[in-house]
């Protein structure tokens, strides 16, 4: 089954502790990205890769870091999580093939406390 | 600043009636738009996407429009259902200066009553 999983689905934290959430792909895709949703604020792109070792900042980056070694993996980073990176996070893969249809994965639920 | 608005926060309607859902945008040039549909607690799925030089596309009992002179899109669902209660989000893309961004909306909350 063709699908984006997103691990861990919840987690609770404190502030400062370094934390990664995985995100992968099987579907072969070129590109991937990180969300963030908020409310009111939709859906807001924190970073995405379009191959293997290039990545390139969406418009929220900051207090984020990813890596693309492997196609299929995308892990997002937090090296020092604040309260105000409390949010649901999504990974998404496409392929330009498909008109850039985006598969999303089923969410990161992330309290920094 | 590029900027996406869909009309409300949520649109209460009842079942049978035709949903019409508004997505409208500014500073930008989008290649294509495409609507996507969400549930709580669950990540957005893609419904349909459509090309700047398309004017409507058709998926069963979905209807989308674009018009790149209004800057604006209407998702039209007919002989609504309660299950299609949901969120629904819009979202632009192949536009500015990456071609491979998609910017998305805050999205509309609709209801379906019975």
């Amino acid at each position: 089954e063709a699908q984006v999983t997103q691990n861990p689905r919840y987690l609770i934290t404190v502030t400062g502790k370094k934390l990664t959430v995985t995100c992968s792909q099987n579907m072969n895709h070129e590109y991937m990205s990180w969300y963030r949703q908020d409310p009111g604020l939709g859906l807001r792109q924190i970073y995405y890769s379009m191959n293997v070792e290039v990545t390139d900042k969406g418009d929220v980056p900051e207090g984020y870091k990813v890596s693309r070694k492997e196609k299929r993996n995308f892990p997002l980073i937090l090296e020092s999580p604040s309260p105000n990176q409390t949010s649901l996070y999504f990974c998404a893969s496409r392929t330009p093939e498909r008109l850039n249809e985006q598969f999303f994965g089923p969410g990161t639920r992330l309290t920094v406390l | 600043s590029q900027k996406i608005e869909q009309n409300s926060e949520a649109l209460n309607i009842q079942e049978g009636k035709t949903a019409t859902l508004t997505c409208n945008y500014t500073n930008y040039s989008p290649a294509y738009l495409q609507w996507y549909r969400q549930d709580p607690g669950r990540g957005p799925v893609f419904l349909l996407l459509i090309r700047e030089n398309e004017k409507e596309k058709r998926k069963e009992r979905l209807k989308v429009t674009f018009d790149t002179t209004l800057k604006q899109s209407l998702f039209h669902i007919t002989a609504s259902q309660p299950a299609d209660s949901a969120t629904y989000l819009c979202a632009l893309g192949g536009g500015g200066s990456s071609a491979s961004k998609i910017i998305f909306g805050s999205g509309t909350r609709l209801s379906i009553r019975p």
